[in-house]
C-alpha cells in the first residue's frame, strides 16, 4: 500500500522564518495532500496536488511534488505562532481515490 | 455548510466495558464515512470506511465495529474495551474523488 512518511519528526524555528516539511512515499500516485491538526483537535486539510502539477500556492503555503522522486514538499514562509501544530501528507491507498494513508507527521513548532 | 459532529468529546471507561461512539454528518447525501484512530503523537490509522448505509469496510481487524444505521450516522462500538484501545478517534467524510476529507473533532477515549 501507499505510505507517506514525513521528515522531519519534529521541526522547531522562530517566528518570521520559513519552515520546509517533506513527505516520500513508495509507489505511483495521482494526487498527495496535506493536513493539520492542532494539538488534540482535528485534522484541516491544507492542500491538494496531483501528480501532473508540480508546484501549488495557498497564501503562505507552498506543495511542490515530484513524481520522480516520490517526494513532496510542504513550505511555509514567514511562520507564525499560530502555525505550531501537526502537518500530516496523505498519499492514495487505491485507485478509486477514496481512501488514504497518512504519514506519521511533522511537530512544528515556532517560537515567539 | 457542512458540518460534523462527535461525540462525546472525552470519554473514560474502564477495561471490559462497552462504547459506543458517534458521528454525524450535516449539510450533505451520500458521504463517504471514516473512523480513525490516532495514538498520542503518532499518525492516523483507518479503522472503518463506508461508502453508503450499511456497507461497512474494516481495515484493521480488533474489538472494534462500525455501523452506519443512516446516510449521515456513523457509529463506532465495542463489546468490551481493552486497554490499548485508548486513543483519541476521529471521524471524517468526503464525497469527491479525489477525495479532500474533513474531519470531526475527535473523541478522546481513555480505558483504565
Amino acid at each position: 500500500s501507499q505510505q507517506g512518511e514525513e521528515d522531519p519528526q519534529a521541526l522547531s524555528i522562530q517566528e518570521g522564518e520559513n519552515a520546509t516539511m517533506n513527505c516520500s512515499y513508495k509507489t505511483s500516485i495521482n494526487n498527495l495532500q496535506w493536513y493539520r491538526q492542532n494539538s488534540g483537535r482535528g485534522l484541516v486539510h491544507l492542500i491538494l496536488i496531483r501528480s501532473n502539477e508540480r508546484e501549488k500556492h495557498s497564501g503562505r503555503l507552498r506543495v511542490t511534488l515530484d513524481t520522480s522522486k516520490k517526494s513532496s514538499s510542504l513550505l511555509i514562509t514567514a511562520s507564525r505562532a499560530a502555525d505550531t501544530a501537526s502537518y500530516f501528507c496523505a498519499t492514495p491507498r487505491d485507485n478509486y481515490g477514496q481512501n488514504f494513508v497518512f504519514g506519521p507527521g511533522t511537530r512544528l513548532s515556532v517560537l515567539p | 455548510s457542512q458540518t460534523i459532529h462527535q461525540w462525546p468529546a472525552t470519554l473514560v471507561q474502564p477495561v471490559g466495558s462497552p462504547l459506543s461512539l458517534e458521528c454525524t454528518v450535516e449539510g450533505t447525501s451520500n458521504p463517504n464515512l471514516y473512523w480513525y484512530r490516532q495514538a498520542a503523537g503518532r499518525g492516523l490509522q483507518l479503522l472503518f470506511y463506508s461508502v453508503g448505509i450499511g456497507q461497512i469496510s474494516s481495515e484493521v481487524p480488533q474489538n472494534l465495529s462500525a455501523s452506519r444505521p443512516q446516510d449521515r450516522q456513523f457509529i463506532l462500538s465495542s463489546k468490551k474495551l481493552l486497554l490499548s484501545d485508548s486513543g483519541f478517534y476521529l471521524c471524517a467524510w468526503s464525497q469527491t474523488s479525489p477525495a479532500e476529507q474533513f474531519f470531526g473533532p475527535g473523541t478522546r477515549l481513555t480505558v483504565l
